[in-house]
């Protein structure tokens, strides 16, 4: 089956760090960009950053620079988000997505930061 | 960074009707444009890319146009499963970057 497979959702504190999988099977992963775009409640889309796993190449929004890291495992055709010192404005559901004009969609993982 | 203005923000349309969305950017962009449907906890859905082209799978009654700065998405008649929110996104080859519009949500009247 083609998909995008992410982990769970997550329920963290203000200050930590949160790393979010997500899994291709049964499509190309290495040649696309794999991308992160995350949606706040009752919010629009915004992307986060992106990853080509074949060269390890990454971008990220300005917005996010500093704070995230997206990383790619080719062998576990995996890539990751790990986005550090969450504040409540943090919480979303968090997307994976494949290409530049994003094709494949990851099912979406609930982060909710919270004391 | 490049801005997509999308408009309206919401609107109201009956099944059979039919109804465009708008998009501007703030600069040319070429035809470096695609269009999503999103409906409530699901993940965006590619519609349209490279401004015109019809994703498979796609019904033929949706449709894109423009080039440069100014876009539309054409739904030619509205059926039930149509009522969503629909973004417009941008890219950039290199380096890689991504913009949305703000999303139009499509109701039932």
């Amino acid at each position: 089956q083609v998909q995008l497979v992410q982990s769970g959702a997550e329920v963290k504190k203000p200050g930590s760090s949160v790393k979010v999988s997500c899994k291709a099977s049964g499509l190309s992963f290495n040649t696309y960009a794999i991308s992160w775009v995350r949606q706040a409640p009752g919010q629009g889309l915004e992307w986060m950053g992106g990853i080509i796993p074949m060269f390890g190449t990454t971008y990220y929004a300005q917005k996010f620079q500093g704070r995230v890291t997206i990383t790619a495992d080719e062998s576990t055709s995996t890539a990751y988000m790990d986005l550090s010192s969450l504040r409540s404005d943090d919480t979303a559901v968090y997307y994976c997505a494949r290409g530049s004009y994003s094709d494949y969609w990851g099912q979406g993982t609930l982060v909710i930061v919270s004391s | 960074a490049i801005q997509l203005t999308q408009s309206p923000s919401s609107l109201s349309a009956s099944v059979g009707d039919r109804v465009t969305i708008t998009c501007r950017a703030s600069q040319g962009i070429s035809s470096a444009l695609a269009w999503y449907q999103q409906k409530p906890g699901k993940a965006p859905k590619l519609l349209i890319y490279d401004a015109s082209s019809l994703e498979s799978g796609v019904p033929s009654r949706f449709s894109g146009s423009g080039s440069g700065t100014d876009f539309t998405l054409t739904i030619s008649s509205l059926q039930p499963e149509d009522f969503a929110t629909y973004y417009c996104q941008q890219f950039n080859t290199y380096p890689l970057s991504i913009t949305f519009g703000q999303g139009t949500r499509l109701e039932i009247k």
